[in-house]
């Protein structure tokens, strides 16, 4: 069975780092691409990091980019998100999904940026 | 970046009624679309491949469709597990980019 179980998640100050994990199990890590969405309270999706599957290309939109690394141990099969210098506007759930089909997501963990 | 308008952002239907929501691209995007349903404090599930492909275990109330930029999801005969919010995403290119969303209210 596919699993994606995302942790690191919590409470932190504007300005500080969060990295947060996404443990996968049940599929080749190593052979999948892996992404990265939050979703803010009562708001829609934004796609956050996508990574391929060997580690070499890394993605990610204007309002993330400088801040977040997006990376995968594959022989962990686990992947992160190093979140950097948070922003209040950065609260929101945070989750994994593989592939660029986003086929099998994690249930998420929440990030608030607040002081 | 390509965006991708959505609509409408929230509505009611009876049950058994025909239910259509629509994203708009920007710019060219082929089939490169996915659709996914949302229940609330659940973590989202495709619904929708390439535009039209109905994805494993999906109903098959469920169906997408392309006319030029516009992509549309239909619910054939709305049922009550349906009431969700339903997002699109693009992936022809990066930035990836979610419409803004629709919330399926049952009457």
């Amino acid at each position: 069975e596919v699993q994606l179980v995302e942790s690191g998640g919590g409470l932190v100050q504007p300005g500080s780092p969060l990295k947060l994990s996404c443990a996968a199990s049940g599929f080749t890590f190593s052979s999948n691409w892996l992404n990265w969405i939050r979703q803010a309270p009562g708001k829609g999706l934004e796609w956050v990091a996508s990574i391929n599957p060997d580690g070499s290309s890394t993605y990610y939109p204007d309002t993330v980019k400088g801040r977040f690394v997006v990376s995968k141990d594959n022989a962990k099969n686990t992947g992160y998100l190093q979140m950097n210098n948070l922003r209040s506007e950065d609260t929101a759930m945070y989750y994994c999904a593989r592939r660029l089909s986003f086929d099998y997501w994690g249930q998420g963990v929440m990030v608030t940026v607040s002081s | 970046d390509i965006q991708m308008t959505q609509s409408p952002s929230s509505m009611s239907a009876s049950l058994g009624d025909r239910v259509t929501i629509t994203c708009q691209a920007s710019q060219d995007i082929g089939n490169n679309l996915i659709w996914f349903q949302q229940k609330p404090g659940k973590s989202p599930r495709p619904m929708i491949y390439y535009a039209t492909n109905l994805a494993n275990g999906v109903p098959s109330r469920f169906s997408g469709s392309r006319s030029g930029s516009d992509y549309s999801l239909t619910i054939s005969s709305l049922e009550s597990e349906d009431m969700a919010d339903y997002h699109c995403l693009q992936y022809k290119q990066y930035p990836l980019t979610f419409g803004s969303g629709t919330k399926l209210e049952i009457k």
